[in-house]
């Protein structure tokens, strides 16, 4: 019973280029949400998605990064030319349905990918 | 739109002694979790509270929830090395996801 899995781990890309994040859900989880992590900072709300729909976008820059979540394959995160600042963790959850439904699943996060730009 | 806060931001602690990290909502809220990362790992979810005045316990953990719902605290007695890592608090907004604050990073000294 695998987890959500994210890859790659870690990914080093150049200023400029395209960085891309991917993300299977728990099976059975079909909302899926994205964070970003700077060092030694907290987790800030980036998207949350169900299949083939964006739910809530607030948390996206407005422009370089774009989030999918096809009805088949993984959660995709994708980063344009980026930069330096671009330089965190990021992390994916997921959830069988909106927790704030008074449940005691919580989120179930991803070992993350830490991307560094050189 | 909503913030949760915590503090201290950063708690140094004798291997031993207790301490206590605290939350606040500027609204209030149905329900808050607890998660705990690891130096460089992932958050990993520990319990949510939903009732108002709500105490729970996971062995030398004890989590509390406001009367008002509006803050929560963590209390770690008994500190050990094993409780290394930064303790995050995380309450849904409007939307249903959560909100989280930005820790509390803490240092046990043996």
């Amino acid at each position: 019973n695998a987890g959500v899995m994210q890859n790659p781990r870690h990914l080093v890309r150049r200023r400029g280029q395209e960085a891309r994040l991917r993300c299977s859900p728990m099976k059975g989880h079909s909302h899926v949400y994205w964070y970003r992590q700077l060092p030694e900072e907290g987790l800030k709300f980036m998207v949350y998605l169900q299949k083939e729909n964006i739910i809530d976008e607030s948390g996206m820059p407005k422009e370089r990064f774009s989030a999918e979540f096809p009805k088949e394959g993984p959660s995709i995160l994708r980063i344009q030319q980026v930069v330096r600042g671009d330089s965190a963790a990021y992390f994916c959850a997921s959830s069988p349905a909106e927790v704030s439904l008074a449940t005691t699943i919580g989120y179930t996060f991803g070992s993350g990918t830490r991307l560094t730009v050189v | 739109g909503q913030q949760v806060m915590q503090i201290p931001q950063y708690q140094h602690v004798q291997e031993g002694e207790d301490f206590t990290t605290y939350c606040n909502s500027s609204t209030t809220l149905s329900n808050i979790q607890w998660y705990k990362q690891r130096p460089g790992g992932h958050p990993v979810f520990l319990i949510q509270l939903v009732k108002s005045g709500e105490v729970k316990k996971q062995k030398r953990l004890t989590f509390q929830f406001g009367e008002a719902k509006k803050n929560s605290s963590l209390h770690i007695t008994a500190t050990q090395t094993t409780d290394v890592g930064t303790y995050f608090c995380a309450g849904p907004d409007s939307w249903g996801k959560f909100q989280f604050g930005a820790g509390t990073q803490v240092v046990v000294t043996p």
